[in-house]
């Protein structure tokens, strides 16, 4: 089975420029997470999703960070414009339903490598 | 908010036993979760504690005490593949929500 594919692998943009991350979750999940990852401030969750509508996007650093999810299969968390500060791992991970008293773990793709120079 | 402590650093040796600990503070508190990272990697799940006690998968287990706010991932027969980052993150419970916070992780080194 595909587990959560992202794209793209490495991006290296300047500063100001538009920069789109894509995810695929896994079929069947219906719940779609973006992380952020960096030495400094590890593993921040930044927004996530419920059968394609954003629950909780608290995490979310600025106005400049928009997420979106038009279906059940994709999903983009764009910045724009960004800054060397934004350089950092994206993740995307997903995860189904969990029952109550059990867990569903998430599952992550390989990530983005973003440097914004 | 949510906030975890968890060693920076463990170093073992190879077959050695090996415990990290976590402790947390948080409200909505539905379960501890252990994830490995490989450098470069994506973090992939090891083990969730949804009650006290102890969950034994294969080599490694992990514990959980509610009342404590406390948790430990136990690696034993170390391998050299074992080097990586281990993270516990608490799933916290809000209306629908099911979401994860992550503590800043524990380098773990495996030496020959």
């Amino acid at each position: 089975d595909a587990g959560v594919i992202q794209s793209p692998r490495h991006e290296v943009t300047e500063m100001g420029q538009e920069v789109t991350l894509r995810c695929k979750p896994i079929s069947g999940h219906d719940y779609l997470f973006w992380y952020r990852q960096t030495m400094m401030r590890g593993l921040e969750l930044l927004i996530y999703f419920n059968n394609n509508v954003p629950i909780d996007d608290s995490g979310m650093p600025e106005d400049r960070f928009s997420a979106k999810m038009p279906n059940a299969s994709f999903s983009t968390l764009k910045i724009q414009p960004s800054e060397p500060r934004d350089s950092a791992v994206y993740f995307c991970a997903s995860s189904s339903r969990p029952d109550r008293g059990s867990n569903q773990p998430q599952h992550f793709g390989d990530g983005t490598r973003l440097s914004i120079l | 908010g949510q906030s975890l402590e968890q060693p920076s650093e463990v170093t073992a040796v190879e077959g050695a036993i090996v415990q990290i600990n976590c402790t947390y503070q948080t409200s909505g508190f539905y379960g501890l979760s252990w994830y490995q990272q490989h450098d470069g990697g994506a973090p992939t799940f090891l083990s969730y504690n949804g009650l006290d006690g102890l969950e034994e998968t294969g080599r490694f287990s992990s514990f959980l005490s509610r009342s404590d706010s406390y948790g430990y991932l136990l690696l034993q027969e170390l391998q050299m593949k074992d080097s990586a980052s281990y993270f516990c993150a608490v799933r916290v419970h809000s209306g629908s929500a099911r979401q994860l916070t992550f503590g800043s992780g524990t380098q773990l080194t495996v030496l020959p």
